[in-house]
């Protein structure tokens, strides 16, 4: 089972609004990530949990709040966004222990539109 | 810093070979990765090179030589589905920080 899974699918929020994507994956892996990406880009590292300690923040802005609940599990918070703000979200997990294992495995993502 | 360049978009035709080159600078390389993305979809995992020389997967082989900071991604006998965005992405050391490349837009025509 290579699975990650995202809810929800498709989002619209206005800029007023507080809500979470989620990301499940049930692989066993300990690294699990947040990437964004705009139409025709490459996906860009947000934030990045090992063993549920958050390891990387790219400068994420603060309207943007992950958390690690367990091994299996990756929130990111949203509220305050910007119009600007409109992408997909990418989850991925990947195993930590060796580089030949880091390969990361990516949901399908979650289309967010800030109005 | 790092930069990592491949073509923006390329063609080609069914049942044809094409190859994607890839070029990265970057201090601290610990592999690289192609990825195979779909408009709209995740991008999906296709092969990845810590060591130089050929790595083979069916239709798919990858190619790395670290001193060259090169990489190219080869598909053989094409299909209509395999028109897509390939990422080439370099994975540094000293964490698990990966970076993508802007990606290369291949057609695949009848």
């Amino acid at each position: 089972d290579t699975e990650v899974t995202q809810t929800p699918k498709h989002l619209v929020m206005g800029m007023t609004n507080k809500k979470s994507l989620k990301c499940e994956q049930h692989m066993g892996h300990r690294a699990m990530y947040w990437y964004k990406q705009k139409a025709k880009k490459p996906p860009e590292l947000m934030f990045v949990y090992s063993y549920e300690k958050l390891s990387i923040n790219e400068s994420v802005p603060s309207r943007f709040s992950p958390e690690c609940p367990n091994s299996s599990l990756l929130n990111l918070h949203l509220h305050a966004l910007q119009p600007e703000d409109s992408a997909l979200y990418l989850c991925a997990s990947s195993q930590v222990i060796g580089p030949s294992t880091d390969t990361q495995y990516f949901g399908p993502g979650t289309r967010l539109t800030v109005l | 810093g790092q930069n990592i360049d491949q073509p923006t978009e390329m063609t080609a035709t069914e049942g044809a070979i094409v190859q994607i080159n890839c070029t990265y600078q970057t201090s601290g390389f610990n592999g690289l990765f192609w990825y195979q993305q779909h408009a709209g979809e995740a991008p999906t995992f296709l092969s990845y090179n810590v060591l130089d020389g050929l790595e083979e997967k069916g239709r798919f082989s990858s190619f790395l030589s670290r001193s060259k900071g090169y990489s190219y991604l080869l598909l053989k006998e094409l299909q209509m589905k395999d028109s897509a965005s390939y990422l080439c992405a370099v994975r540094r050391t000293g964490g698990f920080k990966t970076i993508f490349g802007a990606g290369t837009r291949l057609f695949v025509k009848a």
